[in-house]
């Protein structure tokens, strides 16, 4: 299958500091991603759709000055937590879109984030 | 909204029987795909078979296939041979034809007793 990278896979960060996790499409162009978080124990929550070159579209309920996309270009999307607390600790893993006799999504590795 | 359920929190098998996931959906559109990925305790979401709604034949992926019943919005997973890698948690997904967004169920937790 294709290959999405993210990167880092594990990041711990101070109260009211930013993070940011880079996905990237290895071997396609997506020009699709999707940002998702998951809770333990839980299943994946989409929290908002990454377009290259155009701004992201939010799920209900996410706040987007605190969860900030940027989909640069077409391998890359970037997820900015801005001024975190500790209830932003979680998994956050993406996804692109790939066109292959219709679409199908691959998923990075994931990144786990502590926020202490 | 579509939705997707997953009524079998836990399952378990004995390696090289064969299980099957349950999974039903909801939703109005006639274009769209459905998946089930696997996600073992690293986490990474792995892909184990897609269905295409307009295809009427059902997938299949070596010892993986999939029991699509359109009308009824059904979308079981069969795993036959089972072995003790299958041990992961599995989720049934929807994908919108027309805004490409995943939606998921609750995930059932798979165990292969040897």
């Amino acid at each position: 299958g294709a290959v999405v990278s993210q990167h880092p896979s594990r990041v711990i960060c101070k109260s009211g500091t930013s993070v940011k996790i880079e996905c990237r499409s290895l071997d396609f162009q997506a020009t699709t991603m999707f940002w998702y978080r998951q809770f333990p124990k839980q299943s994946l929550m989409l929290m908002a759709t990454s377009n290259e070159g155009s701004k992201a579209t939010y799920e209900q309920g996410v706040e987007k000055d605190k969860f900030l996309i940027n989909h640069a270009s077409l391998t890359l999307s970037t997820l900015t937590v801005t001024s975190a607390h500790p209830e932003d600790s979680s998994f956050y893993i993406c996804s692109a879109l790939m066109w292959v006799e219709g679409n199908t999504i691959y998923f990075g590795e994931g990144s786990w984030l502590t926020v202490v | 909204a579509q939705t997707v359920t997953q009524s079998q929190p836990e399952m378990s098998v004995q390696e090289a029987e064969t299980v099957t996931l349950s999974c039903t959906y909801d939703t109005s559109e006639n274009n769209y795909y459905l998946f089930w990925y696997k996600q073992p305790p690293s986490r990474q979401m792995i892909l184990v078979i897609r269905q295409e709604a307009y295809k009427q034949q059902n997938a299949t992926e070596n010892r993986f296939s999939v029991n699509f019943q359109k009308a009824a919005k059904s979308f079981s997973l069969k795993i036959s041979d089972s072995q003790l890698g299958d041990t992961a948690m599995y989720f049934c997904a929807f994908m919108s034809g027309e805004t490409d967004k995943l939606i998921f169920g609750t995930g059932t937790r798979l165990q292969v007793f040897p």
